[in-house]
């Protein structure tokens, strides 16, 4: 099983800052990650596939970089919005899909 | 507008069984491949199952292997999780997951998700 490790477990920023989100693989999932937003009583919300490809109607703050064992998210001015959850996911491994524990990222 | 509606959950004893369904529309269902993804209260996200298209592949994790039954109905654009032999540790929001579909290639990851179904195990 491939396990991913997100860093750090709680992030506090404030609106307009910049947040980087880290997700670290046990062995290479080449570029095959994606991350997810989770907001409290929601579903996730994909932002970010193939490591760096932002989904339909993802905004451009959301960027993700990386390949093979790390992996970065980073949203480039936080809005109020945006804090929440966020999980990579890996299906390298394929259909043995894996998530990471999350990050939450609260405002400080 | 593609949409995803699980419902079926509740409280059941340790042991026993529940059905969930998911009620999919938005989206042409039969091109599709399926999951059921849980979360445990104040846990992460887990895989559960995966189902194509067609219901020629299925897939589970080692978690729910044996005791759990993907399905779907596409006639009925309707996706379901049969789940026996219950245990505390099923406790979790189950969510019904569409794949990612880019050029018609399935890719693998999650784009749009139910509202969750609680499902509860406890004596």
């Amino acid at each position: 099983e491939i396990v991913l490790t997100q860093s750090p477990a709680t992030l506090s920023l404030s609106p307009g800052e910049r947040a980087t989100l880290s997700c670290r693989a046990s062995q290479s999932v080449s570029s095959y990650l994606a991350w997810y937003q989770q907001k409290p009583g929601q579903a996730p919300r994909l932002l970010i596939y193939d490591a760096s490809n932002r989904a339909t109607g993802i905004p451009a703050r959301f960027s993700g970089s990386g390949s093979g064992t790390d992996f970065t998210l980073t949203i480039s001015s936080l809005e109020p919005e945006d804090f929440a959850v966020y999980y990579c996911q890996q299906r390298s491994n394929w259909p043995l899909y894996t998530f990471g524990q999350g990050t939450k990222l609260e405002i400080k | 507008e593609v949409q995803l509606v699980e419902s079926g959950g509740g409280l059941v004893k340790p042991g026993g069984s529940l059905r969930l369904s998911c009620a999919a529309s938005g989206f042409t269902f039969s091109s599709y491949s399926m999951n059921w993804v849980r979360q445990a209260p104040g846990k992460g996200l887990e895989w559960v199952s995966s189902i194509s298209s067609s219901s020629s592949y299925i897939y589970y994790a080692d978690s729910v292997k044996g005791r759990f039954t993907i399905s779907r109905d596409n006639a009925k654009n309707s996706l379901y999780l049969q789940m026996n032999s219950l245990r505390a540790e099923d406790t979790a929001v189950y969510y019904c997951a569409r794949d990612l579909k880019l050029e018609a290639v399935t890719r693998y990851y999650f784009d749009y998700w139910g509202q969750g179904t609680l499902v509860t195990v406890s004596s």
